[in-house]
């Protein structure tokens, strides 16, 4: 089956550091990927994940479990322009991609 | 590199209508997806293509939406005739379809209101 969740909705505040949770069900898997999308906008590529461990790209790091079907992303040092939404997908068993609904991150001054 | 280019941006139909939308992917990507967005969810893949071929259709309403990507280039989703529940957002991606992961690229949409 295909099963991803991810919180609807979280607040920050600029400056400060923020984790958006993932956690997905599935019996094939081939990686997990983390997309931004500002509102009215097209998805833009974050992070692909496909082994366990912590992935640093600048401000934005990605984090998987595969046994714990588990990933996080995390972002420091807020600024307002990170406020969007947040987007989780696993790749399954014939490499399509399964999205969550997204995560809406609210940034505060 | 030019991106994903999707037009029109934006269309209202009434229901029972028709509806075409266009994409054009990066130049020299093999794969092409169309996905639906609604409002407040993940994207939910129609189609996808390799050069002009499908790969997977399974989700795609085929008594009413089409898709075709002649010369493996250009594509077009159709949907003949519309619903309500087709408003939504319609994205086009592409990626080079080197390997089994890609990354995708995403065009801006179309947003599709039904009246």
């Amino acid at each position: 089956g295909q099963n991803i969740d991810q919180p609807t909705e979280m607040t920050a505040t600029e400056g400060a550091i923020v984790q958006i949770n993932c956690t997905y069900q599935t019996s094939g898997f081939n990686g997990l990927f983390w997309y931004q999308q500002h509102a009215g906008e097209a998805p833009t590529f974050l992070s692909y994940n496909v082994l366990d461990g912590l992935e640093e790209k600048g401000r934005f790091s990605s984090f998987l479990s595969r046994s714990k079907g588990y990933s996080y992303l995390l972002l420091k040092e807020l600024q307002m322009k990170d406020s969007a939404s947040y987007l989780c997908a696993y790749m399954d068993s014939n490499y399509q991609l399964i999205w969550g609904a997204g995560t809406k991150l609210i940034i505060k001054p | 590199e030019a991106g994903v280019a999707q037009s029109p941006r934006y269309k209202i139909i009434e229901k029972r209508q028709s509806v075409a939308f266009w994409c054009n992917p990066i130049s020299g990507h093999a794969t092409l997806y169309w996905y639906q967005q609604i409002l407040g969810q993940g994207p939910k893949l129609l189609i996808q293509f390799q050069n002009n071929g499908v790969v997977d259709d399974s989700q795609l309403p085929k008594d009413r939406f089409s898709a075709e990507r002649l010369k493996g280039v250009d594509s077009t989703l159709k949907i003949q005739p519309a619903k309500l529940e087709d408003s939504a957002v319609y994205l086009c991606a592409s990626s080079a379809g080197t390997g089994d992961v890609d990354e995708q690229y995403f065009g801006p949409g179309t947003r599709l209101t039904v009246t």
